[in-house]
């Protein structure tokens, strides 16, 4: 059962334009959602995250937003750099430990 | 400290073979994870251990794999008679119980397959 999903498998921006990752989840017990960056032949990287009592969190040029009514996340980059190319995972947890990650979306900025 | 590393970063085996990875997270972290990742796919659970106890298992852990973390430091992962679906990048991830755990700390992860 996919609990999060990220239906853009890929997102192609220009840059110094804003790219917008979006993550949809089902499971209304998830209490903690996390944004991961993953380049080739590396691990997945922490990248920002939020918890289910705050609606926006903010870090330098990532904003993470969330709208519970609408189980709906989204990850802000503004603005987009090419060293911003990635695989972008989108992640919930609803017990601190047995985390989800959606399939994730490729991100290529052009220069 | 030079992160969560893995071991071997690639393994090709032959089915009905078994085979063992390692894991070696972050000196201070006590809580080590383990996934699975298909092609096309984000990070599937499989086991978490605090310290030595392992406290979760996901049911795609079946009976062929195996994981421990015998003194709370390294963890290993075996699988018993591979198949071909067991193909797939494994993923070692810890944690501090003092911040977090939902902020895992991942390393490059050993590619397995199976032929």
């Amino acid at each position: 059962d996919q609990q999060v999903k990220q239906n853009s498998p890929s997102l192609s921006v220009q840059e110094g334009r804003i790219s917008i990752l979006n993550c949809d989840y089902t499971n209304s017990m998830f209490d903690y959602f996390l944004w991961y960056k993953k380049y080739p032949a590396e691990g997945p990287t922490f990248l920002i995250s939020i918890s289910s009592i705050k609606d926006k969190n903010e870090d330098g040029r990532f904003t993470v937003f969330l709208n519970k009514s609408a189980k709906h996340l989204s990850l802000h980059i503004v603005p987009s750099q090419p060293g911003d190319s990635a695989v972008y995972f989108c992640a919930a947890s609803a017990d601190n430990n047995d985390m989800r990650f959606g399939a994730g979306t490729r991100l290529t900025v052009k220069p | 400290d030079t992160g969560v590393s893995q071991d071997p970063r690639h393994k090709i085996t032959k089915r009905g073979q078994n085979v063992t990875f390692r894991c070696d997270p972050i000196s201070e972290h006590n809580r080590l994870y383990w996934y699975r990742q298909t092609l096309g796919q984000g990070p599937e659970f499989l086991t978490y251990f605090q310290n030595e106890a392992q406290l979760e298992k996901s049911r795609l852990l079946s009976d062929r794999f195996s994981a421990e973390r015998p003194k709370g430091s390294f963890s290993t992962l075996e699988i018993q008679r591979t198949e071909q679906g067991d193909s797939a990048m494994y993923l070692c991830a810890s944690s501090s119980d003092r911040g977090p755990s939902y902020e895992q700390y991942f390393g490059p992860g050993t590619r397995l397959t199976v032929t």
